[in-house]
């Protein structure tokens, strides 16, 4: 069946400090993936999205390509901040099994000033 | 802005009482909404697909008969937490996807806080 897996947390890192968080996935169609972003106490927030093979969706300096051929989605960041402290979580959903979400199991950043 | 409302944010009850929560879509119809928990390493759990007009599809393990469901309009889902006891603490979250878009993505609510004494 569809799954997610992403990269186990907590991460900390300085301020400036190049982020990457991996994700991959298993699905049996072709799914629209996404990256949410939960500040403390609060739901998600979509950061990010990516439809189809190659696309590159990108937000608030945060970036993730779709890699079919390696099945990832990898979030990466160039220059973090005290602000994007925060649980990201990796998703798809994909439309052979009616469009259901999947989530990965969310990573913790930290960012240290 | 938000395009799903969910409240109260927090709600402190004492053991046995009931706690209704309520998820609302903003600027769209959802036939569909989505309840979510999310337990304390930060893992989100299905718990069940709020259908307008019928009945709730709940994920396996999850006991329906304490977990209401009630999506009464287009706009409005209901979870009511039964005899609520301290192992039912936890974050719940809402979401809805705007209906006719297959690779649209989930809004969320900024979820509930339940506390159980």
């Amino acid at each position: 069946g569809d799954s997610v897996t992403q990269m186990e947390g907590p991460v900390t890192l300085s301020e400036e400090a190049f982020l990457t968080i991996n994700c991959t996935y298993t699905a049996t169609g072709y799914p629209s993936l996404f990256w949410y972003v939960q500040y403390p106490g609060e739901g998600l927030q979509l950061l990010l999205k990516a439809t189809k093979a190659d696309d590159k969706g990108s937000n608030k300096g945060f970036e993730a390509t779709y890699r079919k051929e390696t099945t990832s989605f990898h979030l990466e960041k160039g220059s973090v901040q005290v602000s994007d402290s925060a649980v990201y979580f990796c998703a798809l959903s994909d439309r052979n099994t009616g469009n259901q979400f999947y989530f990965g199991t969310g990573t913790s950043l930290t960012v240290i000033p | 802005g938000a395009v799903v409302s969910q409240h109260p944010s927090r709600v402190i009850c004492k053991s046995g009482t009931s706690v209704k929560i309520e998820c609302r879509s903003l600027d769209f119809q959802a036939t569909t909404m989505f309840w979510y928990r999310q337990f304390p390493k930060q893992s989100l759990m299905l718990m069940a697909t709020s259908n307008e007009g019928s009945k709730a599809t709940y994920e396996q393990g999850v006991e329906k008969d304490k977990f209401l469901i009630n999506h009464a309009s287009l706009t409005l889902s209901t979870l009511t937490v039964t005899s609520a006891h301290p192992e039912d603490s936890s974050f719940y979250i809402c979401s809805a996807r705007r209906p006719g878009q297959g690779d649209s993505p989930l809004h969320f609510g900024n979820g509930t806080r339940l506390t159980v004494t």
